[in-house]
């Protein structure tokens, strides 16, 4: 069954480095996400993507956040001055359609901030 | 503004029991829901869906009741296994294709 693949599994950074998450969505997949979630609580959007260009965000993707999608297989999250509470963790999804429906998620990055 | 929250943080039951695991929202406009379950250390698993022009829908063990008049949802599992053990949430999908997700029960199924 095809999977979305994140990297890395966890990641530990100092407060105010950057860091840049890594996401291999399906391959026919056209619509990508970022969710994250703080330990013990839900599950928060924070992004969607599509022809390039970001479709939706939340307030919580503020300026210190962007996506790309460099090449036709990688999605990345870049967080440019981490903080103390964004550590979390950070999953990656995928659709065909703009639907939740087919959503896969990926197993997700934990971020650590120290 | 529009939310989607849980019930009961923790369910404990035993293996072989139904759970039944309860959820309301509060955007009557919704019209699409699903259910995830999510394993320690892993992404949300899709479980379930079901659409506001239904009531119920039935899946492998796994049921989702759709009560409109009160906003709530109900995922029921038969026969709970040690491998039901996980965290569940709802989820409200919005027209623009994003989960609105509930703060999550923790079921624990003990053998």
């Amino acid at each position: 069954e095809p999977e979305v693949t994140q990297t890395p599994s966890h990641q530990v950074t100092q407060m105010g480095q950057e860091v840049i998450l890594r996401c291999v969505p399906i391959s026919n997949h056209l619509y990508f996400y970022w969710y994250r979630q703080i330990l013990g609580q839900k599950v928060e959007f924070l992004v969607s993507f599509y022809n390039n260009e970001i479709s939706e965000k939340s307030e919580i993707f503020d300026d210190q956040f962007s996506v790309e999608r460099p090449d036709g297989s990688n999605f990345t999250l870049k967080i440019r001055s981490t903080k103390l509470e964004d550590s979390a963790m950070y999953f990656c999804a995928s659709s065909f359609i703009q639907s939740t429906y087919g959503y896969t998620f990926g197993s997700g990055t934990r971020l650590t901030v120290v | 503004g529009e939310s989607v929250g849980l019930h009961l943080p923790t369910l404990s039951v035993q293996e072989g029991d139904n759970s039944i695991i309860n959820c309301a929202y509060s955007n009557s406009a919704s019209d699409y829901f699903i259910w995830y379950k999510q394993e320690s250390g892993k992404g949300p698993q899709f479980i379930i869906d079901i659409r506001s022009n239904m009531d119920k829908r039935q899946g492998q063990r796994v049921t989702v009741l759709l009560n409109k008049t009160v906003k709530h949802l109900s995922l029921q599992i038969a026969a709970t296994q040690p491998g039901d053990s996980a965290v569940y949430f709802c989820a409200e999908n919005t027209p623009e294709g994003k989960l609105i997700f509930g703060q999550g029960t923790e079921l624990s199924v003990k053998p």
